[in-house]
């Protein structure tokens, strides 16, 4: 069964900063996607990653998709009060099902 | 203009009760889904339905039962309530069967709580 290792669990920083939040498997990867979800709400999906080595930005939100297809970050620049949230990463495996990484959790303070 | 619709919000019920909940989504999607999610907010597949077939039952107790009467609704009947079945429940909805041609839209979720 695959698993996916989300770090750090938990993250609370001042608006303002940098931070860097990763995803690794205990697999290959098949494709990868990263989702926000905020609180009293669904998931909402960022980004999907598919080839070894991808980088893909969303406006302050900086995602790499590693090498091997083990390991993924996520890369926040000047972090905002809005970006607080669970950032989830996913395999998207056998083409149909998502299976979900174990979350960090990221408090942004004003 | 909701897209993914569900009800009821919150959900509290004794052990053994039987409860549901309903989902409806206004996309036009083919493909619907069911998510479980604990309380240390780790999401896990349960169901999903394409076209009103069930599509993946990620062995899930026989107590829970999915319900998909057309191509909009997918509803969640869960038998004889247990302590650990005490969680969110999402719904969510994409285009197509493949997930990575067709985006998953969440709904705001269900939490349940058994007593």
């Amino acid at each position: 069964t695959q698993l996916l290792e989300q770090s750090p669990q938990f993250l609370s920083i001042q608006e303002g900063e940098n931070l860097t939040v990763y995803c690794n498997s205990s697999s290959v990867f098949s494709s990868l996607q990263w989702y926000r979800q905020e609180p009293g709400e669904g998931p909402v999906l960022l980004v999907t990653v598919v080839t070894g080595g991808e980088v893909k930005k969303l406006k302050r939100l900086t995602f790499q998709f590693g090498d091997a297809r083990k390991d993924s970050s996520l890369h926040i620049t000047a972090a905002q009060p809005g970006d607080t949230g669970l950032y989830l990463c996913a395999d998207i495996y056998n083409t149909d099902k998502l299976i979900f990484g174990t979350g960090t959790r990221l408090q942004v303070f004003p | 203009d909701t897209a993914v619709s569900q009800t009821p919000k919150y959900l509290v019920t004794q052990m053994g009760n039987d409860k549901s909940i309903k989902c409806e989504q206004n996309l036009g999607h083919d493909t619907m889904y069911w998510y479980k999610q604990d309380s240390k907010k780790f999401l896990k597949i349960m169901f999903s339905y394409n076209n009103k077939e069930l599509i993946i039952n990620e062995t899930v107790p026989n107590r829970f039962s999915p319900k998909s009467p057309d191509k909009a609704h997918l509803n969640l009947h869960i038998n004889s309530l247990e302590l650990g079945d005490s969680a969110v429940y999402f719904c969510a909805s994409s285009q197509g069967l493949y997930t990575l041609y067709n985006e998953q839209f969440f709904g705001p979720g269900t939490r349940l709580t058994v007593l």
